[in-house]
């Protein structure tokens, strides 16, 4: 059973350019969330979803960011108009139940 | 004051030695989560406590619902242990409370 899986690893966007993060979660875990880890800084809650349906996205910026978990697919996260202080690591964590975490091994997000 | 803060923030040992890392946290909780983060890499979930005591490896961890404290504990501590390790604790079914973490080194 292969683990929560992210891509790409590292990617580079200039300004204003979109940014994907896809995460595919554990075989069988159908709770996802999404956490964004700021220079120097500890993880932030984003967004947590299950499939087709966003549960809590409290921790989402208003604008510019979005999250989907489809039916079929990975879940995506999308950032567009990437500025400088998008640039952070960002994790996916998966769950069977909405309980135990399991995370991903993240995206580094680079804007220049 | 943090819902959730961990001592020490940096903690520098011998390899061999016994090391603990200490957290606490203020608010009720669901379950309290132990997590390693290498330098430049991922984060890997190394317990889940709701109560009690769990065992992985060299790795210990216990918690103490009534006093709000959980400890993780690295028997013979080797280079390799070299990480960050962060609690969370679980207030919902989804949203955790991270601590600052605790930098850990293992000199050999």
């Amino acid at each position: 059973n292969a683990g929560v899986m992210q891509n790409p690893r590292h990617l580079v966007r200039r300004r204003g350019q979109e940014a994907r993060l896809r995460c595919s979660p554990m075989k069988g875990h159908s709770h996802v969330y999404w956490y964004r880890q700021l220079p120097e800084e500890g993880l932030k809650f984003m967004v947590y979803l299950q499939k087709e349906n966003i549960i809590d996205e409290s921790g989402m910026p208003k604008e510019r960011f979005s999250a989907e978990f489809p039916k079929e697919g990975p879940s995506i996260l999308r950032i567009q108009q990437v500025v400088r202080g998008d640039s952070a690591a960002y994790f996916c964590a998966s769950s069977p139940s909405g309980d135990e975490q399991y995370f991903g091994p993240g995206t580094r997000l680079t804007v220049t | 004051k943090n819902e959730v803060e961990q001592s020490p923030q940096n903690l520098t040992a011998q390899e061999g030695e016994f090391i603990t890392i200490n957290c606490s946290y203020s608010v009720g909780i669901s379950a309290l989560h132990w997590l390693q983060q290498h330098p430049g890499g991922g984060i890997v979930s190394l317990f889940m406590l709701s109560s009690g005591k769990k065992k992985h490896g060299r790795l210990i961890a216990t918690i103490n619902i009534q006093e709000k404290h959980s400890s993780l504990h690295i028997t013979a501590s080797h280079p390799r242990d070299s990480a960050v390790y962060i609690c969370a604790v679980s207030r919902s079914n989804y949203q955790l409370i991270w601590g600052a973490g605790t930098k850990l080194i293992i000199k050999p």
